[in-house]
């Protein structure tokens, strides 16, 4: 069974642009979660997803969004980048409703803004 | 706000030692307790604790838990060099089943031969 992939695995944008980055579940997984890594403040959760409906968002600004389509995969989008967004961005999917137990990460995507 | 504190954040030991890593946490609602092992980028399952003083084990990895002092144990024995990893605490955040997982900064492991 394939793991989650994500693409890219590595980016380097300007500040100001914008990106979106995206997530392949295990198949049959339906919930998708995105977390936020870096040195200072660790892994933050950014929001989750299941069955193409956003059920909660962490403290992040609204310049980061996301999508899930009807066949599971997901993108977020982060706006008008900071060099704050520098982080490696990862994707975890899960089999059931609930996204606090067990989950599947991908091996993220390392965003770095200049 | 729920928080998740571990300790030591970084441990150097040699190979064949056993390590204690340490998890601490604040939390309104507690559902469980989630430890994870991330080598290089992307984390993966250990275990997860609902139950106080009932160890879980898997080889020579094993965690309990302690609700009424809030905190959690991994011990892991006869270390190995590929046991060096980040390891992650993590406590389901309190607002309810979607919220997402609120996780600890990690402890790094680094086991020498």
């Amino acid at each position: 069974k394939a793991g989650v992939t994500q693409t890219p695995r590595y980016l380097i944008k300007t500040r100001g642009q914008q990106v979106t980055l995206s997530c392949s579940p295990i198949s049959g997984h339906r919930s998708v979660s995105w977390y936020q890594q870096t040195p200072g403040q660790g892994l933050q959760f950014l929001f989750e997803y299941f069955s193409e409906t956003q059920r909660n968002k962490g403290n992040f600004p609204g310049r980061f969004s996301g999508r899930q389509f009807s066949n599971s995969r997901s993108e977020m989008n982060v706006s008008t980048l900071e060099l704050g967004d520098s982080a490696l961005y990862l994707c975890a999917s899960s089999p059931g409703q609930t996204n606090t137990g067990e989950l599947f990460f991908g091996e993220g995507s390392r965003l770095t803004v200049l | 706000e729920d928080k998740v504190v571990q300790s030591p954040l970084s441990l150097v030991v040699h190979e064949g030692d056993t390590v204690t890593l340490n998890c601490s946490y604040e939390v309104t609602n507690f559902r469980s307790l989630l430890w994870y092992k991330q080598e290089k980028k992307a984390p993966t399952f250990l275990f997860m604790l609902t139950s106080s003083g009932i160890e879980k084990k898997s080889g020579r990895l094993s965690s309990i838990l302690d609700k009424k002092e809030l905190f959690s144990i991994l011990n892991i024995t006869a270390t190995q060099t590929g046991d060096s990893a980040v390891y992650l605490c993590a406590i389901p955040a309190s607002g309810g089943g979607a919220d997402g997982l609120t996780f600890g900064k990690g402890t790094h492991l680094i086991i020498q031969p």
